[in-house]
């Protein structure tokens, strides 16, 4: 199995900061990762597939970068709605696998 | 638009058998852009994939959980079923039926809301 790491677990950042997160895949993924957010009780939302592309109808202030086995997650200025889990996925191989999730809060 | 919808018991006994019934409704289940996933979550977790299955008939399992499942599509109903045997309480968790795009995409499109199964005597 492909495992994905995330870090960090859990930030806390103030409204407007720019928050990054990041997800390392245990092999060479090349871009076959896509983000979602998760907010309490609902089920996950797709914001970025294939590593950098928006969604469409996600706010520009998400974006995703990296190839290989290293990604960044940004959010470019922190909106109290943005409060939510946020999950690496890979879909290079099966198992598909989910990293362990990043809770970001308002500080 | 497409809509998924998880059913089922909420309280299984240790050992029995957990299922749960995805109905797809807005799309049909034999469109071909889409394999359909159960996924999972336990309390404060993080997501686990369980397993999908195509239009075919052809089906994908997590190799830890492989000798347990059983997913299978009902085309005439749009439906599609997860069972999952011999269940301890690990595997309690909520459920949650999922389409993926497999189409120049690929990513998880359509979630249905979950379900929250309980593993207790």
């Amino acid at each position: 199995d492909i495992q994905m790491t995330q870090s960090p677990s859990s930030l806390s950042a103030s409204v407007g900061d720019r928050v990054t997160i990041t997800c390392q895949a245990s092999q060479d993924i090349s871009n076959s990762l896509n983000w979602y957010q998760q907010k309490p009780g609902r089920a996950p939302k797709l914001l970025i597939y294939d590593a950098s592309n928006l969604e469409t109808g996600v706010p520009s202030r998400f974006s995703g970068s990296g190839s290989g086995t290293d990604f960044t997650f940004s959010i470019s200025s922190l909106q109290p709605e943005d409060v939510a889990t946020y999950y690496c996925q890979q879909y290079d191989i099966v198992p598909l696998t989910f990293g362990g999730g990043a809770k970001v809060e308002i500080k | 638009q497409v809509q998924l919808q998880e059913s089922g018991p909420g309280l299984v006994k240790p050992s029995q058998t957990l299922s749960l019934t995805c109905t797809v409704s807005g799309d049909s289940i034999s469109n071909s852009r889409y394999y359909w996933s159960w996924i999972r979550q336990s309390a404060g977790k993080g997501l686990e994939w369980i397993g999908r299955i195509y239009t075919s008939g052809t089906t994908h399992y997590n190799p830890s959980l492989k000798s347990r499942v059983t997913i299978s599509v009902d085309m005439s109903n749009n439906q599609f079923s997860l069972k999952l045997g011999s269940v301890t309480a690990a595997d309690t968790a909520v459920y949650y039926c999922a389409g993926e795009l497999v189409s120049y995409k690929y990513y998880f499109d359509y979630w249905g809301q979950g379900t929250l199964v309980t593993v207790s005597s």
